[in-house]
C-alpha cells in the first residue's frame, strides 16, 4: 500500500526557517517524481514544487522561488522541503504528493503538515 | 504562469442531478489537465487525468472532456458522497496551476 507521511510543520516567525519531511513507503520511491502542494485552511490549492526522481530537476512556484528548496534522499525514501525566509502568507497545510504511474499528475498524497508563520 | 478559471465557484444540486463544472485556461494546454475532488479534512483525490482519462477506482459517473483552453467535468448522476469541492489542475508547464475550486452543495 502506497503511504506518504508528512511531518515537520509547526510555528515559525517571519524570516525564520522550517524543514518539512515526507516519508514514503509501499512503492519504489526513486521511480517517481515528487511534489509539494499547499493549502491555506479553508482556501484553494497551490502547487509549490516538483523534484524529479533523481533530484536533478526541480521547479518552484514563483511565490516560493529562491526561498524554498526541495530535495530527496532515495536511500531513505524521503522527500524534504527546506523553507527559508518564511512569510505570513506561507501559512498553510503542506502536502507531499507522488506523480502518477504513467502520467505526471499526483495520484497519492500525504496527510499534510501545518505550517504557521506568525510573530 | 497559466491562469485557470473555474466556474461556477459553487453550485447547489440534488442527488441524481447531472452536474457540470468548467475550467478555462489562459492559453492552449492541449489535454494536459486533471480534476480532483476534495472532502473536508482530507487530501484531494484524483478523478481525471489527461482531460478525459478516468483514474483507476473512480466511478464511471465522473467524466472529463475538452482540449486546448476549455474543459469540463461532468457527474452524470450525483451521489451523496459526491458533495465536495472540485479543482482542475493544468500540468502543461511549470508552474502548475489549479483552478479556484467549485463547491458542490446540497440543494
Amino acid at each position: 500500500e502506497v503511504q506518504l507521511v508528512d511531518s515537520g510543520g509547526g510555528v515559525a516567525q517571519p524570516g525564520g526557517s522550517l524543514r518539512l519531511s515526507c516519508a514514503a513507503s509501499g512503492f519504489t520511491f526513486d521511480d517517481y517524481s515528487m511534489h509539494w502542494v499547499r493549502q491555506v485552511p479553508g482556501k484553494g490549492l497551490e502547487w509549490v514544487s516538483l523534484i524529479s526522481w533523481d533530484g536533478g530537476t526541480t521547479y518552484y512556484a514563483d511565490s516560493v522561488k529562491g526561498r524554498f528548496t526541495s530535495s530527496r534522499d532515495n536511500s531513505k525514501n524521503s522527500l524534504y522541503l527546506q523553507m527559508n525566509s518564511l512569510r505570513t502568507e506561507d501559512t498553510a497545510l503542506y502536502y507531499c504528493a507522488r506523480s502518477g504511474n504513467g502520467f505526471p499528475l499526483f495520484d497519492y498524497w500525504g496527510q499534510g503538515t501545518l505550517v504557521t508563520v506568525s510573530s | 504562469a497559466i491562469q485557470m478559471t473555474q466556474s461556477p465557484s459553487s453550485l447547489s444540486a440534488s442527488v441524481g442531478d447531472r452536474v457540470t463544472i468548467t475550467c478555462r485556461a489562459s492559453q492552449d494546454i492541449r489535454n494536459d489537465l486533471g480534476w480532483y475532488q476534495q472532502k473536508p479534512g482530507k487530501a484531494p483525490n484524483l478523478l481525471i487525468y489527461a482531460a478525459s482519462s478516468l483514474q483507476s477506482g473512480v466511478p464511471s459517473r465522473f467524466s472529463g472532456s475538452g482540449s486546448g483552453t476549455h474543459f469540463t467535468l461532468t457527474i452524470t448522476s450525483l451521489q451523496p458522497e459526491d458533495f465536495a469541492t472540485y479543482y482542475c489542475l493544468q500540468d502543461y508547464n511549470y508552474p502548475w496551476t489549479f483552478g479556484q475550486g467549485t463547491k458542490v452543495e446540497v440543494k
